[in-house]
C-alpha cells in the first residue's frame, strides 16, 4: 500500500497570504489527523476529519481550517497568515482497525517571511 | 489542564547499553499509550501501542511499561544501536474518538 502522501512539500508565502495543503491517506482509511509541529512546542494537534465530518479540533484560532473530501483526501488552509505559523505541518491517517496507530505523511514545511 | 512530559534534553548513550527513556502525564487518563520514532524531516513512525490495562508490552528489541498509578511510560530500547538515534514520542488517547495528545520528544543519541 502507498503510504500517507502530501504536498507541496515545501512552501514559501509572506505575512497575509494564505495557503492550502493537501494530504492522501492510506487506501482505506477515513480517519485524517492534522498536526503542527515547531521545535519549541513540539506536535500540536490542529483537527481530524472522520468520513468528511470534522470530528476533533485542537486550540488553533479559526485561520486554520480544514476538509475532508469523500475519497478520504483532505486540505488545510490557513488564512491571514503570520510568522508564527512557520512550521512543519503533518497530516497522519489511521484505519479502524490495528492498534489506532497513526501513519504519517512527510510533511510540509511552511515557512511564512 | 493536561500535560505530557518527556525529558526534552538529549540523552546519550553508548552503542550497546539500553537506552531508557520517560514519558509523565498529569491530569489524563488515556486509554492508550503510544511510542513514535521520528527522524530528521520526516514525519513519526509508530512503534508500540500499550493499553491501560497492560502493564508491559515487547518488540524486538522495544520494550514499554505503563504504570497508570505512576502516571508513567518508560520506553526501552536494550542493545541499542546508533540507527537507533532519533527523536522519541510518546503519545496518549482517551480512547472513543478523542485525539492524540503528544509529547514534545527526546533526542536519543546512541555513540559508536
Amino acid at each position: 500500500k502507498a503510504g500517507v502522501t502530501q504536498t507541496p512539500r515545501y512552501l514559501i508565502k509572506t505575512r497575509g497570504q494564505q495557503v492550502t495543503l493537501s494530504c492522501s491517506p492510506i487506501s482505506g482509511h477515513r480517519s485524517v489527523s492534522w498536526y503542527q509541529q515547531t521545535p519549541g512546542q513540539g506536535l500540536q494537534f490542529l483537527f481530524e476529519y472522520f468520513s468528511e465530518t470534522q470530528r476533533n479540533k485542537g486550540n488553533f484560532p479559526g485561520r486554520f481550517s480544514g476538509r475532508q473530501f469523500s475519497n478520504s483526501r483532505s486540505e488545510m488552509n490557513v488564512s491571514t497568515l503570520e510568522l508564527g505559523d512557520s512550521a512543519l505541518y503533518l497530516c497522519a491517517s489511521s484505519g479502524t482497525g490495528g492498534e489506532n496507530e497513526q501513519f504519517f505523511g512527510p510533511g510540509t514545511r511552511l515557512t511564512v517571511l | 489542564s493536561q500535560k505530557i512530559e518527556q525529558n526534552s534534553e538529549a540523552l546519550n548513550i553508548q552503542e550497546g547499553k539500553t537506552a531508557t527513556l520517560t514519558c509523565n502525564y498529569t491530569n489524563y487518563s488515556p486509554a492508550y499509550l503510544q511510542w513514535y520514532r521520528q527522524d530528521p524531516g520526516r514525519g513519526p513512525v509508530f512503534l508500540l501501542l500499550i493499553r491501560e490495562n497492560e502493564k508491559e508490552k515487547r518488540k524486538e528489541r522495544l520494550k514499554v511499561t505503563f504504570d497508570t498509578t505512576l502516571k508513567q511510560s518508560l520506553f526501552h530500547i536494550t542493545a541499542s544501536q546508533p540507527a537507533d538515534s532519533a527523536t522519541y514520542l510518546c503519545a496518549l488517547e482517551g480512547g472513543g474518538y478523542q485525539k492524540v495528545t503528544f509529547g514534545i520528544g527526546t533526542k536519543l543519541q546512541v555513540i559508536p
